[in-house]
């Protein structure tokens, strides 16, 4: 069975650009997350997605959102970038809500900010 | 404050060896833990959830203790392959419903 998918897998951008990071969840998994791992630190919750609602956001500027479809895939959007929005973002999917569901990430998007 | 607080480490130990190392967390209302595994350059994976009676797999302990709010974890008779850094996760919401906390990492070497 294929695993959680992201793409791109690398990204270099400009200050101020916009950036659009794509998810497909493992099939049957309903909840998505998105977090940012800095070099050095564990992975920062930036949201989760389940049923194509927000049920959760993390501490980030309003300048990162999010949408889930009804495939459930899912999509981060950053708008104008910083140096400091450099990092691996990874993406999660879950069978449901439950904080007792194990987390699948996919292998990440490398996103370089110049 | 951070949330999650892990001994970054390195922990460098020879083959066969056992190796421990703790995470604290500060939300007394947090409800599930894990360990998570993560090697260079790839993505988190699970490697175990730890009850409040603790659990063992294998060669892995997990230990919680709720009163003072930290979690363990024990690596018996080290293999070259445990290489990597471990992520302690807390759950930080309900049953129901999940906000993950993640450690920093605690980096293990297991050396020939």
């Amino acid at each position: 069975d294929a695993g959680v998918t992201q793409s791109p897998t690398h990204l270099i951008k400009t200050r101020g650009q916009h950036v659009t990071l794509r998810c497909s969840p493992i099939s049957g998994h309903k909840s998505v997350s998105w977090y940012q791992q800095v070099l050095g630190q564990g992975p920062q919750f930036i949201f989760q997605y389940y049923e194509k609602e927000e049920r959760g956001r993390g501490n980030f500027p309003d300048r990162f959102s999010a949408r889930q479809f009804p495939n459930y895939s899912s999509e981060l959007n950053v708008n104008a970038l910083l140096l400091g929005d450099s990092a691996l973002y990874l993406c999660a999917s879950s069978l449901g809500t439950s904080g007792y569901n194990e987390q699948f990430f996919g292998p990440g998007t490398r996103l370089t900010v110049l | 404050r951070k949330e999650v607080e892990q001994d970054p480490g390195p922990f460098n130990v020879p083959e066969g060896a056992t190796v421990a190392f703790n995470c604290t967390y500060s939300n007394s209302a947090s409800q599930s833990f894990f360990w998570y595994r993560q090697d260079c350059r790839k993505e988190p994976k699970l490697l175990m959830s730890v009850y409040s009676s603790g659990n063992e797999d294998g060669r892995f302990t997990a230990q919680l203790n709720r009163a003072s709010q930290y979690i363990s974890l024990l690596i018996r008779d080290s293999k070259l392959s445990d290489s990597a850094t471990y992520l302690c996760v807390v759950n930080e919401v309900g049953a129901n419903d999940y906000k993950l906390s993640f450690g920093a990492g605690t980096t293990v070497t297991v050396r020939a």
